[in-house]
């Protein structure tokens, strides 16, 4: 198996952009997908594939991949995007995994 | 509307089984993968099992293969997870969620219940 690396913390400004980063083997060969989870919720697909968001997920979040680094970036953070963010994809072992999530604070 | 509820968590010595249900609802559920997730409270989230839409695969994280057994109900729209030889560490919130694919290979999971608490505790 392998494992998905994440930065345990982030902040960032109020309007400002921020890139969440997931570092793993098997992103060289697979896409990550990202979560976000508030307290007490149970977690929200925003982003999946090369770069796709379900339909309710605003365009201020986007996915993109180079190497064995998968990111979310989030253009103009807003208040409501202080959460949780989980990467996963999938590992040698054909088995899901998910990076350890990385807390954001939006300042 | 998408609609997963879980439900069947409960307060355990070690040792114990439980089985815990995701009843699901606004979807055609035969053509999806749904997976298990749990997150032990404080903790991030770690994936448990999966189940293809045929439920001819069915995959688990190491720390519960030989555990816990995943099956599916299709005439009911259910999902089931069979935890057997419970340990503490299995401690935490139980979720299932929906696979954007049928195979679930890849755990592109865009819908989720709210979860049930699973104790498990001497």
């Amino acid at each position: 198996s392998s494992e998905l690396t994440q930065e345990p913390a982030m902040s960032v400004a109020l309007g400002q952009t921020v890139r969440v980063t997931c570092q793993g083997a098997s992103l060289r060969s697979y896409y990550a997908s990202w979560y976000q989870q508030k307290p007490g919720q149970a977690p929200v697909l925003v982003v999946y594939g090369k770069n796709s968001r379900p339909s309710e997920i605003p365009d201020r979040f986007s996915g993109s991949s180079s190497g064995n680094t998968a990111s979310l970036t989030i253009t103009g953070a807003q208040a409501e995007d202080e959460a949780d963010y989980y990467c996963n994809s999938r590992d040698s072992s054909d088995n899901v995994i998910f990076g350890g999530g990385t807390k954001l604070t939006v300042l | 509307q998408v609609q997963l509820v879980e439900s069947g968590g409960d307060m355990v010595p070690p040792g114990r089984s439980l089985r815990l249900s995701c009843a699901a609802s606004g979807f055609t559920f035969d053509s999806f993968a749904l997976h298990w997730v749990r997150q032990a409270p404080g903790k991030g989230l770690e994936w448990v099992s999966v189940i293809s839409y045929d439920a001819k695969i069915k995959s688990y994280a190491d720390s519960v293969r030989g555990r816990f057994s995943i099956s599916r109900d299709d005439s009911k729209n259910t999902l089931f997870l069979q935890m057997n030889s419970l340990k503490v560490d299995d401690t935490a919130v139980y979720y299932c969620a929906r696979d954007r694919r049928g195979s679930g290979a890849f755990g592109e999971l865009d819908f989720w219940g709210q979860g049930t608490l699973v104790s498990v505790s001497s």
